[in-house]
């Protein structure tokens, strides 16, 4: 069985550094063809996604944020840390981390974890 | 960017009907296109992968289909736990891009 669970502050001042550690079991960050991304949804906004990570290392960021967005992960420990520095009131959101499948070549979030809440108040 | 353009944006039908939700992408994705169920306060469910692959456990009444930049995804018949919101989510392509929702509601 596969599970993922983000864990973090839940208060975020402006200017300060988030980060985000997503501890999952059930599966290996380095079985080929393995990723872990995570995607964030503000208070009644739509779903963004954020950066991935994969099994060889090989990561991805959005381009929107990818100055601010670090993504790593730490095989032994089964977890994969996303940083986000110089967070806004806008970075206000809740936090998903998200296991990748594959099927073929086709990418996907096959299993999620619970959230959380992040509040950068202004 | 691929954008990814979801309709309608919200829909309103009755347990028991057919609805079809269209998604999108403003250039072609092949089958690289998924679709998923988001409850409020929980994590979004994976539904359908590779356009038309039903993920293991979903109900069959869902049916996802198309390739290229035309994708649906079909509930044959509405169950009172299917009144929520949709997202189709596109991987042929870094940045990964969410359409930005369709919500069903109860008539």
């Amino acid at each position: 069985q596969i599970t993922l669970k983000e864990s973090g502050p839940t208060l975020v001042k402006p200017t300060q550094t988030l980060t985000l550690t997503c501890t999952f079991s059930g599966f290996s960050l380095s079985t080929n063809g393995v990723g872990v991304g995570w995607i964030r949804q503000p208070p009644g906004k739509v779903l963004e996604w954020l950066a991935l990570i994969y099994w060889d290392d090989d990561s991805h960021y959005s381009p929107a944020l990818k100055t601010r967005v670090t993504i790593t992960k730490d095989t032994s420990k089964n977890q994969v840390v996303l940083r986000m520095t110089d967070m806004d009131p806008v970075d206000t959101a809740t936090y998903y981390c998200a296991h990748i499948s594959v099927a073929g070549t086709v990418g996907y979030f096959q299993h999620w974890g619970q959230g959380t809440l992040i509040t950068v108040p202004s | 960017d691929i954008q990814m353009t979801q309709s309608p944006s919200s829909l309103s039908a009755s347990v028991g009907d057919r609805v079809t939700i269209t998604c999108r992408a403003s250039q072609s994705i092949n089958i690289y296109l998924n679709w998923y169920q988001h409850k409020p306060g929980k994590a979004p469910n994976l539904l359908i992968y590779a356009a038309s692959s039903l993920q293991g456990g979903v109900p069959s009444r869902f049916r996802g289909s198309g390739s290229g930049t035309y994708f649906t995804l079909t509930i044959s018949s509405l169950q009172p736990e299917d009144f929520t919101t949709y997202y189709c989510q596109q991987s042929y392509r870094t940045p990964w891009t969410f359409g930005q929702g369709t919500k069903v509601e109860i008539k």
